[in-house]
């Protein structure tokens, strides 16, 4: 089956620093991304969908100058949180769609990466 | 707007089944998809509908009905292991999943 790894698997930053976060797909070649904020008890919350070559589309209230994505190439998404504060600690889950032929496919969801800001 | 409902949690035994429903008003539709997610970690696919019906994976069902907005995901044969949330999502005329809140499923020996 298709796997999506993620890293760093959690990570503590103090507060004002930045926070990069990488989504691989490991094989096969996703042309899109998606990057999803979990906070505790609560559903996924679609940050953004990442575009291979092309700039992501984020989510109302999303803020794209704080969570920078670059998708460089099929198989890497990264997610940056710039001046990171206490409030953007979460779980951060990458997922990635492998559609072949224009066959729609489930999305594939990474391990997931836990944040805490000090 | 769009909104996915289902229970917040749910109690069941070993050894029992479960019937897990999620109801859906959507623009548009594309299919509906069951999840389950350990605490801690990322969701892992459990099934897929896009017809109406009943699909049969193992211990796991999940049915579909379009015209009622309906779903359900149906557990039998209930493990220890299986106490998670199990979340309920469908895809959008745009292709986009909508997510619902999750069940949080709690088995008792």
């Amino acid at each position: 089956g298709a796997v999506v790894s993620q890293h760093p698997s959690w990570v503590i930053c103090k507060s004002g620093t930045s926070v990069k976060i990488e989504c691989r797909s490991l094989d096969f070649q996703a042309t899109t991304m998606f990057w999803y904020r979990q906070f505790p008890k609560q559903s996924l919350m679609l940050m953004a969908t990442s575009n291979e070559g092309s700039k992501a589309t984020y989510e109302q209230g999303v803020e794209k100058d704080k969570f920078l994505i670059n998708h460089a190439s099929l198989t890497l998404s990264t997610l940056t949180v710039t001046s990171a504060h206490p409030e953007d600690s979460s779980f951060y889950i990458c997922s990635a769609k492998n559609e072949i032929a224009g066959v729609l496919e489930e999305q594939y969801f990474g391990p997931g990466t836990r944040l805490t800001v000090t | 707007g769009q909104n996915i409902d289902q229970p917040t949690e749910m109690t069941a035994t070993e050894g029992a089944i479960v019937q897990i429903n999620c109801t859906y008003q959507t623009s548009g539709f594309n299919g509906l998809f069951w999840y389950q997610q350990h605490a801690g970690e990322a969701p892992t696919f459990l099934s897929y509908n896009v017809l109406d019906g009943l699909e049969e994976k193992g211990r796991f069902s999940s049915f579909l009905s379009r015209s009622k907005g309906y779903s359900y995901l149906l557990l039998k044969e209930l493990q220890m292991k299986d106490s998670a949330s199990y979340l309920c999502a469908v895809m959008d005329s745009n292709y986009q999943l909508i997510w619902g809140a999750g069940t949080k499923l709690i088995i008792k020996p």
